[in-house]
């Protein structure tokens, strides 16, 4: 069965800090890829999304990156946190090619800039 | 645009009885999906129940149905018998064909569902 890991589960770090946030997938090859964020009491913002190695499409502008170096791996970068980096990341894949499977989310990283 | 709307920031429920939370879509892709998620307190996030855009007939599973109205791009969740566990945040969600050709999840703002003893 497929499994979606994702770590740390909470984070604080200082703003101005780097960040990486890291996502795995096991028992599937070539998902869809998704990150998330979800500020506090508000609905689910879509950051990235990947369909493939190397291959990252941004919905939202911002200090944030994302690279999948390896088919199952999907990882949420920043050189210099802000404030507003603060919030939920949830971590998300899908099977491909197809519009009637549901997400199926990791646990997500609750991350506090100070 | 707004594709996935849910008005209802929160609703409040007894428990043992029925509660529907609303769900209205925007697309121009004849193929789509709707699906909802509950959330609790805990933040994960619980797949409920899916709708295909050519699916004759309401989904099911459970206690939980969808009322999905095609014309009116409705996708309203139905919960019957409401539970004290029910308590959460409910979203409803679409994919549907996006410029770049994959089909991308969008969400609403979430409905907070309280029940009552």
């Amino acid at each position: 069965s497929q499994t979606i890991h994702q770590w740390p589960a909470t984070l604080v770090q200082p703003v101005g800090s780097p960040l990486s946030l890291e996502c795995t997938v096991e028992g599937t090859s070539n998902p869809n890829l998704y990150w998330y964020r979800q500020a506090a009491g508000r609905g689910l913002q879509l950051l990235f999304y990947s369909v493939g190695i190397g291959q990252i499409s941004s919905e939202v502008p911002q200090n944030l990156s994302a690279s999948r170096p390896q088919d199952r791996q999907f990882i949420l970068s920043s050189k210099k946190l802000l404030l507003s980096d603060s919030g939920f990341y949830l971590c998300a894949w899908t099977p491909q090619l197809s519009y009637n499977s549901p997400l199926h989310f990791g646990n997500g990283t609750r991350l506090t800039v100070t | 645009a707004q594709k996935i709307t849910q008005t209802q920031p929160g609703m409040f429920v007894q428990e043992k009885e029925a509660v529907t939370l609303d769900c209205t879509y925007d697309t121009s892709d004849p193929s789509y999906g709707l699906f909802w998620y509950k959330q609790p307190s805990s933040g994960e996030m619980i797949f409920l129940i899916y709708q295909g855009s050519y699916d004759q007939q309401n989904a099911t599973e459970g206690r939980y149905s969808l009322n999905f109205q095609k014309a009116r791009k409705s996708a309203n969740l139905v919960i019957s018998a409401s539970q004290l566990g029910d308590s959460a945040m409910y979203f409803c969600a679409m994919r549907d064909l996006a410029s770049g050709g994959s089909y991308i999840p969008t969400f609403g703002r979430g409905t907070s569902l309280i029940v009552h003893p």
